[in-house]
């Protein structure tokens, strides 16, 4: 199986900043990397897929970058409603699996 | 608007099983892959199994082979994933999700709980 190492597990952060959450994988995923926003009570949101490109509805603050085993999920400018736990997957092998997630918080 | 909702979950002793089902609405369900995608309470999530458009290609992840199938009923625009030999481990709660070009889980429902308890 794929792992899938987040990083880091917790970041705390003020409105503004530019935020980065990290993805490696445990062998070439090619960009089959998607990037996921989970709000406390909610299901998950699909951010960016294919590792950069964004899903229709997403503020472009979110952007995704990577290929082969590196991943990076970037929050150019905080808000507040951005406050979730953000998990990557990995989509290019069975079984998909699934980074231990991110928990963002503000400051 | 693309809508997924799933129900039959609840508590169900160990050993018993449990069927749950996605009702699909607001695109042509026959022409996507679908999936489930699991939450244990507090942990982060896990892919269950995926089924292909017609039905024709199932995949499991290796902790469910042989106890859960995952199937479809396209007529009814409906995904099953019926749970046999249930293990305290498979408590979560449960996501039905649409697959896009077989590359990413785009739409999700808002899951329904599974609980394994005597």
């Amino acid at each position: 199986d794929i792992q899938m190492t987040q990083s880091p597990s917790f970041l705390s952060a003020s409105v503004g900043d530019r935020v980065t959450i990290n993805c490696k994988a445990s062998q070439n995923i090619n960009r089959y990397l998607n990037w996921y926003q989970q709000k406390l009570g909610e299901a998950p949101k699909l951010l960016i897929y294919n590792a950069n490109s964004l899903q229709t509805g997403i503020p472009s603050r979110f952007s995704g970058s990577g290929s082969g085993t590196d991943f990076t999920l970037t929050i150019s400018s905080l808000q507040p409603e951005d406050v979730a736990t953000y998990f990557c997957l990995q989509h290019n092998s069975w079984p998909r699996t699934f980074g231990g997630g991110t928990k963002l918080e503000l400051k | 608007e693309v809508q997924l909702v799933e129900s039959g979950g609840g508590l169900v002793q160990p050993g018993r099983s449990m069927k749950l089902s996605c009702a699909a609405s607001g695109f042509t369900f026959s022409n996507y892959g679908m999936a489930w995608v699991r939450q244990a309470p507090t942990k982060g999530l896990e892919w269950v199994a995926t089924i292909s458009y017609d039905g024709s290609s199932t995949y499991y992840r290796d902790s469910v082979k042989g106890r859960f199938t995952i199937s479809r009923d396209n007529a009814k625009s409906t995904l099953y994933l019926q749970m046999n030999s249930l293990r305290s481990e498979d408590t979560a709660t449960y996501y039905c999700t649409r697959e896009r070009m077989g590359r990413y889980f785009d739409y999700w429902g808002q899951g329904v709980m599974v609980t394994v308890s005597s």
